[in-house]
C-alpha cells in the first residue's frame, strides 16, 4: 500500500533554535498534505493543510510565522517550527491525500519533538 | 458543524471476541470515511477507506459498514486478538474531521 514517511522520527533540540520535519509520500502524488499534532492521551489536532504549490491555510490558533510549511512538489512538504520552546514538545504527525485512490489518506508515523 | 463521535471510548476485551466500534457522525453529507488504528506513540494505519457510494467493506478480519442516512459507521472486528490492542479512529476524509476514538485493549 501507500507509504508517507517521516524524519526525523525523534528530534531534541535546543529551547531557541529551529527544527525541520520533513513528509514525504512514496509512491503517490498527494497534492494535498496535512500537519497535526498530538499531546500525550490527547486527539490529533490538525495544524494546517497545504497544497502543492500554494500556502498552507493554519488552522484557528496556530501560529504560521511559528510553525512554517512548504509543500513545494507533489512528494514533499515540510514543517518547520521556528525558535522552538519546551511547549512545542508533542508528537506531529504529517498526512498525505492520494487524490488518485478515491481521496485515501495516509499517515506518517509521526515525529517526537522534545524541546529542552 | 461535522461532529464525530465514537462509541465506546474505550473497551477491554478477552481474546477471540467480535467486537463492534461505532462512530456517528451529525453532517450526512459526507464524502468518504476512513478508519485508522492508531498504536501508542505512533502514526496512523489505514483499514478501510468506505467511500461515499459504498455501503461497506472487508479486509480480513476486518469489516466497516457505512449508513449515511443514520450518520453511522461500523467496525466489526472478528476473533479479536492482543495485537489487535490500539486506538482506533473514525475520520471523514473530505473535511478531517476525527472521531473522538475507541481505546481497545485485547487481553489474552
Amino acid at each position: 500500500g501507500a507509504v508517507v514517511s517521516q524524519h526525523p522520527s525523534w528530534v531534541i533540540c535546543k529551547s531557541g533554535t529551529s527544527v525541520k520535519i520533513e513528509c514525504r509520500s512514496l509512491d503517490f502524488q498527494a497534492t494535498t498534505m496535512f500537519w497535526y499534532r498530538q499531546f500525550p492521551k490527547q486527539s490529533l489536532m490538525l495544524m494546517a493543510t497545504s497544497n502543492e504549490g500554494s500556502k498552507a491555510t493554519y488552522e484557528q490558533g496556530v501560529e504560521k510565522d511559528k510553525f512554517l510549511i512548504n509543500h513545494a512538489s507533489l512528494t514533499l512538504s515540510t514543517l518547520t517550527v521556528t525558535s522552538a520552546h519546551p511547549e512545542d514538545s508533542s508528537f506531529y504527525i504529517c498526512s498525505a491525500r492520494d487524490a488518485y485512490s478515491g481521496n485515501t489518506i495516509y499517515f506518517g508515523e509521526g515525529s517526537w519533538l522534545t524541546v529542552v | 458543524k461535522q461532529e464525530v463521535t465514537q462509541i465506546p471510548a474505550a473497551l477491554s476485551v478477552p481474546e477471540g471476541e467480535n467486537l463492534v466500534l461505532n462512530c456517528s457522525f451529525t453532517d450526512s453529507a459526507i464524502y468518504n470515511l476512513q478508519w485508522f488504528r492508531q498504536d501508542p506513540g505512533k502514526g496512523l494505519t489505514s483499514l478501510l477507506l468506505i467511500q461515499s457510494s459504498q455501503r461497506e467493506q472487508t479486509s480480513g478480519r476486518l469489516n466497516a459498514s457505512l449508513d449515511k442516512s443514520s450518520g453511522r459507521s461500523t467496525l466489526y472486528i472478528a476473533a479479536s486478538q492482543p495485537g489487535d490492542s490500539a486506538t482506533y479512529l473514525c475520520v471523514c476524509t473530505d473535511k478531517l474531521i476525527f472521531g473522538t476514538g475507541t481505546r481497545l485493549q485485547v487481553f489474552p
